[in-house]
C-alpha cells in the first residue's frame, strides 16, 4: 500500500550540479504532478503528466525537465542547480486531472548551496 | 498575484471548539476547490472538496462552505481534536480549459488545537 513514493527525502547540492528526484506511484494513475514549496508559500506546479509521454508545463518550469515513459514513473530532473531552487518538491498522482484528490508523497527537502 | 489567499498563517483554538479556516479567490473560472492537511515532514493529503454547482459539503466534523458571490469559501472542524492541529490548504481548480490541470493553492493556516 505504497501510494506515491518519492527519494531522496533529503539532498544538498553545489551551485551547478544536477540531480534526478524520483516519483513513483502504485495506484495506476494516469495523472501526475510536480510542486514545489518554498517556506511560507502554498504550492506551485512545476510539471504535470496526463499519461506515458504526455507531459506539460506548469507555473514555474523553468530550469526543470520531466519525463514519463512508464504510468508509474514520473522523475523530475534539476539541470545546473542555483541557489532559487531550493524547496521542499512533493509529487502526486490523481485519477482524474486537477480537480480531484490527488495523492502526494512525502516530499523531497532539497537544498542548493 | 496571488488567486487563492488564506489571510490567517495561523489560528489556535481550544479543543471541542470549532476551527474555522478561511479562504478568497480572484479567479472567476474557478468551480472546484479543495482542502489539503499537511502535518510536518509529510506530503498534503486530501480532506474535503465542494464543486461551484454546491454551496456546502460536509464530511462528518469537517464541513466547507463555497459563497460564489463573495468568492469565499471556509472549512469548519466540529469538535475540534488536537489531532486536527496541521497547516491547511486551500486549493482550486477550474474543471476545464487551461487550467483544468492545474490546482491553485493558498500559502496553508496552521492550525493548533490545544487541549
Amino acid at each position: 500500500n505504497a501510494g506515491v513514493t518519492q527519494t531522496p527525502k533529503f539532498r544538498i547540492l553545489k551551485i551547478g550540479q544536477s540531480m534526478t528526484l524520483q516519483c513513483a506511484q502504485d495506484m495506476n494513475h494516469n495523472y501526475m504532478y510536480w510542486y514545489r514549496q518554498d517556506p511560507g508559500m502554498g504550492l506551485k506546479l512545476i510539471y504535470y503528466s496526463v499519461g506515458a509521454g504526455i507531459t506539460d508545463k506548469g507555473e514555474v518550469p523553468n530550469g526543470y525537465n520531466v519525463s514519463r515513459s512508464t504510468t508509474e514513473d514520473f522523475p523530475l530532473r534539476l539541470e545546473l542547480a542555483a541557489p532559487s531552487q531550493t524547496s521542499v518538491y512533493f509529487c502526486a498522482s490523481s485519477y482524474l486531472p486537477g480537480a480531484s484528490e490527488a495523492f502526494f508523497g512525502q516530499g523531497t527537502r532539497l537544498t542548493v548551496v | 498575484d496571488q488567486q487563492v489567499k488564506q489571510n490567517s498563517p495561523s489560528l489556535s483554538v481550544q479543543e471541542g471548539r470549532i476551527s474555522i479556516l478561511n479562504c478568497d479567490y480572484t479567479n472567476s473560472m474557478f468551480d472546484y476547490f479543495l482542502w489539503y492537511k499537511k502535518y510536518p515532514a509529510e506530503g498534503p493529503t486530501f480532506l474535503i472538496s465542494i464543486s461551484s454547482i454546491k454551496d456546502k459539503n460536509e464530511d462528518g466534523r469537517f464541513t466547507v462552505f463555497l459563497n460564489k458571490s463573495a468568492k469565499h469559501l471556509s472549512l469548519h472542524i466540529v469538535p475540534s481534536q488536537p489531532g486536527d492541529s496541521a497547516v491547511y490548504f486551500c486549493a482550486a481548480s477550474a474543471i476545464s480549459g487551461a487550467g483544468s490541470y492545474q490546482l491553485t493553492f493558498g500559502k496553508g493556516t496552521k492550525l493548533s488545537v490545544i487541549p
